[in-house]
């Protein structure tokens, strides 16, 4: 079964350094998300990305953070100058129909 | 603010028990629905979604939905231990397709008990 692959499972980064995850969605998905969670809380919407361009991004999704599809199967998050509270898990997901959404394994980032 | 709410547990029921997981939401135009299995460390698991009032029933598990009560629940029939993990219900939000996003609530954590 297809699945959202992400690299890398796990980052620990200095405080004000930046960060780029990486996502390869499902090859025939047209909608591609990033969401997070901090540890113990629920899963936050972060941002969708749609026929190359966003779509739609919470209030978490500021001048910090950006997202890119680089190439046909890429779709990656950096994330610069990280703070402490930057430290979540984060999901990436993609969808067919933009209805039906399909997680990543997620990125744990911890910021020292 | 659109809200998902949900119990935060632990629900703890003994094997082969049917467990009940509950659900309100806020946005009154809300039209999905879906409910994610989520284990400890690990990504959220698609397990099942529902569109429409009345129940949906897939294998093991059942999904109501009410919109007059803005109400989704999930019914786990012959409980297994393996079913143990956090439940999240989740909201399609947005306006259409490319802004269509999930709202979660903080999750149902249950305990199968052998």
């Amino acid at each position: 079964e297809p699945e959202v692959t992400q690299t890398p499972s796990h980052q620990v980064t200095q405080m004000g350094q930046e960060v780029i995850l990486r996502c390869v969605p499902i090859s025939n998905h047209l909608y591609f998300y990033w969401y997070r969670q901090i540890l113990g809380q629920k899963v936050e919407f972060l941002v969708s990305f749609y026929n190359n361009e966003i779509s739609e991004k919470s209030e978490i999704f500021d001048d910090q953070f950006s997202v890119e599809r680089p190439d046909g199967s890429n779709f990656t998050l950096k994330i610069r100058s990280t703070k402490l509270e930057d430290s979540a898990m984060y999901f990436c997901a993609s969808s067919r129909d933009g209805n039906t959404i399909y997680f990543g394994e997620g990125s744990w980032l911890t910021v020292v | 603010q659109k809200e998902v709410e949900q119990n935060s547990g632990p629900l703890s029921v003994p094997e082969g028990a049917i467990a009940s997981l509950n659900c309100t939401y806020s946005d009154r135009v809300s039209q999905s629905f879906f409910w994610y299995r989520q284990y400890s460390g690990k990504s959220p698991e698609l397990i099942m979604s529902i569109y429409s009032n009345g129940d949906k029933e897939d294998g093991r598990f059942t999904a109501q939905l009410n919109k007059a009560s803005q109400y989704v629940s999930l019914l786990i029939r012959d409980s297994q231990p393996s079913d143990s993990a956090t439940y999240l219900c989740a909201v399609r939000t947005g306006s259409g397709a490319g802004s269509y996003q999930l709202t979660f609530g903080k999750g149902t954590k249950l305990s199968v008990i052998p």
